[in-house]
């Protein structure tokens, strides 16, 4: 059935680093590919978010790549602060908007 | 602010009791998604309609059930309540799901929902 495996689980950065999380999806008919920023017991809040027919995209500190051969994608975030620690999520859907979504990776950033 | 309101934010009640939770989506949005998100099961697709249809089913309890309005908000019965019901319920909206610029969901604030 319909997968997304998200790794890792946890990721501790000092701040200035770069921060890389990765996502593989089962689904090779999945054609949308949002990354979702979740803080403590706040709501899910979209950060970036790709499609199908597109390899990378940047909105400034933030990029995502995706592979759809490997059936894989990235979220790749350059000068990391003390405000991005949080727990992100990879999601994948196909055109019904279901989205699936990975296990969430607890991002720490340490001043 | 997302635009998308869920009440009640918090709801406490017992086990074999039924409860509802409501959604109303961003202003223009025809589509509206339920998730749950317990602490070992992350965030779990469970229902989603698409101006006043049922589009797409996730593995939602027969105890549970959907339905969307003419006015297009949302709610979200749980009947026969377990302990293990016990979680963050959020809704979601977008305009159309897979159009290129309409498909992205905006989540609400969630409903906190404890059953003891």
């Amino acid at each position: 059935g319909e997968n997304v495996e998200q790794h890792p689980s946890t990721l501790s950065v000092q701040e200035g680093d770069s921060a890389v999380i990765k996502c593989t999806y089962s689904d090779s008919a999945s054609n949308y590919f949002p990354w979702y920023k979740q803080e403590l017991g706040k709501r899910p809040q979209l950060i970036i978010d790709i499609r199908s027919n597109v390899g990378e995209k940047k909105d400034q500190r933030i990029a995502v790549t995706l592979n759809k051969t490997a059936k894989h994608f990235s979220l790749h975030i350059t000068e990391t602060q003390p405000e991005d620690s949080a727990v992100y999520f990879c999601a994948a859907t196909r055109n019904t908007g279901k989205l699936i979504f990975g296990q969430g990776t607890t991002l720490q950033v340490k001043p | 602010d997302s635009g998308v309101t869920q009440t009640p934010k918090h709801l406490i009640t017992a086990t074999g009791q039924r409860v509802t939770l409501r959604c109303s989506p961003r202003s223009g949005d025809l589509s509206v998604y339920w998730y749950q998100q317990s602490l070992d099961q992350g965030l779990q697709f469970l229902i989603q309609y698409y101006n006043g249809e049922e589009r797409a089913k996730g593995n939602i309890l027969e105890r549970f059930s959907a339905q969307q309005f003419p006015d297009l908000h949302s709610e979200l019965n749980l009947s026969s309540l377990e302990l293990g019901d016990s979680a963050l319920y959020f809704c979601a909206s977008s305009l159309t799901p897979g159009l290129a610029g309409e498909e992205t969901q905006y989540f609400g604030p969630g409903t906190r929902l404890l059953v003891l």
